[in-house]
Parts: C-alpha cells; sequence; structure tokens
C-alpha cells in the first residue's frame, strides 16, 4: 500500500544534541512537508520541498534543517539550536495536480531531557 | 492565501448530524476547500475536498454555497469514535496551506 512512514514513533534525546526524523513516502509525490505540533495546537509548517534538490523554509525554520536528495526522502533534523524542540512532528506529501490533498505520515514525538 | 475561521469547539451527542462550518471570505478562484480530521498522536487524515455545490463521499458531505465565502462539514448519525479535531483548509494545488487551530468536536454518549 502507498503511503508515507515516519521513524521512530517516539524518540529521546538530550540537550544540545542534534537528531534527525525519517520521512519516506511511495507516492510518487512531488512536494512533502514537515510540520510541528504543540498541545493543544494546530500545525505550524517547518519547511518544504516542492522538488528533489530545492526546499523553502516554513512559518518556523529556525534550529531546522532538511534535504531533499531523492523524491520518496524528506529527513528533518533537529538542531541544538532549536530553543524548545519537545513536540509532535509530522510529515506530509501531495501530488501537485489541479486537485490536491495531503497524505500525512504517523508522526514522531520528540521529548529532549 | 484565503484565511479561515471555524469554531473552536463542539460538542454533539451519539447519532446526530454534526455541522461545521468554516468562513473564508478571501478565497480565490483557483482554491478548493479541504477536510481534514486528526486524532491524537496522529497525523491528519483527508476527509473530503470541493470546488463549490455539493460534494459527498462515503463520511461526509461538503455543501458550499455559490459565493463560496463558507462551507459546511456534514457528519451524519456521528458516534464516539468521530469525536476529534477538524480542520477546514482553502488553497490551490501548488499553494502552501495554512492549518489554523481546528474545530474540536466531543461526542457525548
Amino acid at each position: 500500500d502507498g503511503g508515507i512512514t515516519q521513524s521512530p514513533k517516539y524518540l529521546f534525546r538530550k540537550e544540545g544534541q542534534n537528531v534527525t526524523l525519517s520521512c519516506e513516502q511511495n507516492l510518487n509525490h512531488d512536494a512533502m512537508y514537515w510540520y510541528r505540533q504543540d498541545p493543544g495546537q494546530g500545525l505550524r509548517l517547518i519547511y518544504y520541498s516542492q522538488i528533489v534538490n530545492d526546499f523553502q523554509k516554513g512559518d518556523i525554520a529556525e534550529g531546522y534543517s532538511v534535504s531533499r536528495e531523492k523524491k520518496e526522502s524528506f529527513p528533518l533534523t533537529v538542531t541544538s539550536a532549536q530553543k524548545n524542540p519537545t513536540a509532535f512532528y509530522l510529515c506530509a506529501s501531495t501530488d501537485t495536480g489541479e486537485s490536491y490533498g495531503y497524505t500525512f505520515g504517523s508522526g514522531t514525538r520528540l521529548t529532549v531531557v | 492565501l484565503a484565511k479561515t475561521t471555524q469554531p473552536i469547539s463542539m460538542d454533539s451527542y451519539e447519532g446526530q448530524e454534526v455541522n461545521i462550518t468554516c468562513s473564508h471570505n478571501n478565497i480565490a478562484t483557483n482554491d478548493y476547500i479541504t477536510w481534514y480530521q486528526q486524532f491524537p498522536s496522529q497525523g491528519p487524515r483527508f476527509i473530503i475536498q470541493g470546488y463549490k455545490t455539493k460534494v459527498t463521499n462515503e463520511v461526509a458531505s461538503l455543501f458550499i454555497p455559490a459565493d463560496r465565502k463558507s462551507s459546511t462539514l456534514s457528519l451524519p448519525r456521528v458516534s464516539l469514535s468521530d469525536t476529534a479535531v477538524y480542520y477546514c483548509l482553502v488553497g490551490a494545488p501548488d499553494d502552501k496551506i495554512i492549518f489554523g487551530k481546528g474545530t474540536r468536536l466531543h461526542i457525548l454518549p
């Protein structure tokens, strides 16, 4: 079945360490996105990529980095520069055709201690 | 990007029909209206999408008036498992879509 796989589901890291969250899709979608969600809040866009080897900052990109070397993969690195990294991270993809709908992964809950 | 406004929360009872309205006064000609459902600790799930008039699928109906400045998601005969957050999104295929806080729907027994 086609879909988006995020791993791991839960991640614990010590403060000051960089950590990379994985996102893989087999939907042949061109565009991929990373969102952050805090308790009781909506989704905030971190980075997005509409084509391989190209990506743009979203609304809260500071302290994060991404790469898009393959169409299927869009990993997110949470760096030590991110002041409050504990959150629920969601990856999504979409087909940039006439109509659209996001397909989301199941999320990674990152806890920094 | 068209901004959307929807109620912060709603309560309803099992078996009732629930209607959640979303306002989007600045919707553009090439914008679609899409609704998502999110359960705790899960990613949002696509429910329904429309451009104008009425759209119905096995899960919900979407009513869009002629001026397209609002839309209503209709969930028939809700159950406890419909308790979730519902997001209304407006945008064109190549837009960077902005998620608001959504409507927190609580279904009571």
